[in-house]
């Protein structure tokens, strides 16, 4: 089964700084990776997913992630955040024939 | 409409009230999926359907009662809720089931139905 750890709970940083929340799965097959985003009193958003191929993903809202095996990692970056990216980001991990499993999210804060 | 829909977005319910939670995706999906987000609680994952079919059910309370009959609705139904039932419950769909349709299982939610239980 797979497994996924987001170590921040909370990453805060300035407006136009930017930006990683880290993600470390465990898993024994190959996997797909995703990254959500929920903002207050809202659903689950899908930013961006890594099935195969090109390990660099590009999303919404100018966010990316880079998928490295070696490392089981696959971190969400953003050049130059906004007040607007305030919101829960969640990492999840899947694999063929397995049910999707989320982290316990990172709450990112941006303030001005 | 687009996407999933979820109706009533806020709920308020005594414990001894029946309620019903609805769920409506307009994606042509196969998979439908119930979550409880709690505060401070990891997502959990309720139930699972594919094709009207329920493939999973995660140890939940039998005052929490699923019904898929077609494959763009689902429904939550609620008996005797406590409060700690008070959460957050998404829904979600996907092409396939558990990795099957070759998209991974990307799920896409609703917004979710506050639900307190007094």
């Amino acid at each position: 089964a797979q497994s996924v750890t987001q170590l921040d709970s909370q990453v805060p940083v300035f407006e136009e700084a930017p930006v990683e929340l880290r993600c470390n799965y465990s898993s024994s097959v190959s996997v797909y990776l995703f990254w959500y985003v929920q903002y207050p009193n809202q659903g689950l958003q899908l930013l961006l997913k890594y099935l195969s191929g090109s390990t660099l993903v590009k999303g919404i809202n100018g966010f990316e992630a880079e998928f490295n095996k070696s490392q089981t990692s696959f971190h969400l970056r953003k050049p130059s955040v906004h007040i607007s990216d305030t919101a829960e980001y969640f990492c999840a991990v899947s694999a063929l024939f397995q049910k999707l499993v989320f982290g316990t999210g990172t709450r990112l804060l941006v303030s001005p | 409409e687009t996407g999933v829909t979820q109706t009533p977005r806020h709920l308020v319910m005594g414990m001894t009230n029946k309620k019903s939670l609805k769920c409506e995706q307009h994606l042509g999906h196969n998979a439908m999926y119930w979550y409880k987000q709690s505060a401070k609680k990891p997502l959990e994952l309720m139930f699972v359907y594919s094709l009207e079919e329920r493939v999973e059910n995660n140890s939940v309370p039998s005052r929490f009662s699923p019904e898929c009959p077609n494959s763009s609705h689902l429904f939550l139904h609620l008996h005797t809720l406590q409060p700690e039932d008070s959460a957050l419950y998404l829904c979600a769909s996907s092409p396939g089931v558990f990795g099957t349709s070759g998209s991974g299982e990307t799920q896409y939610f609703g917004p979710g139905t506050r639900l307190l239980v007094l």
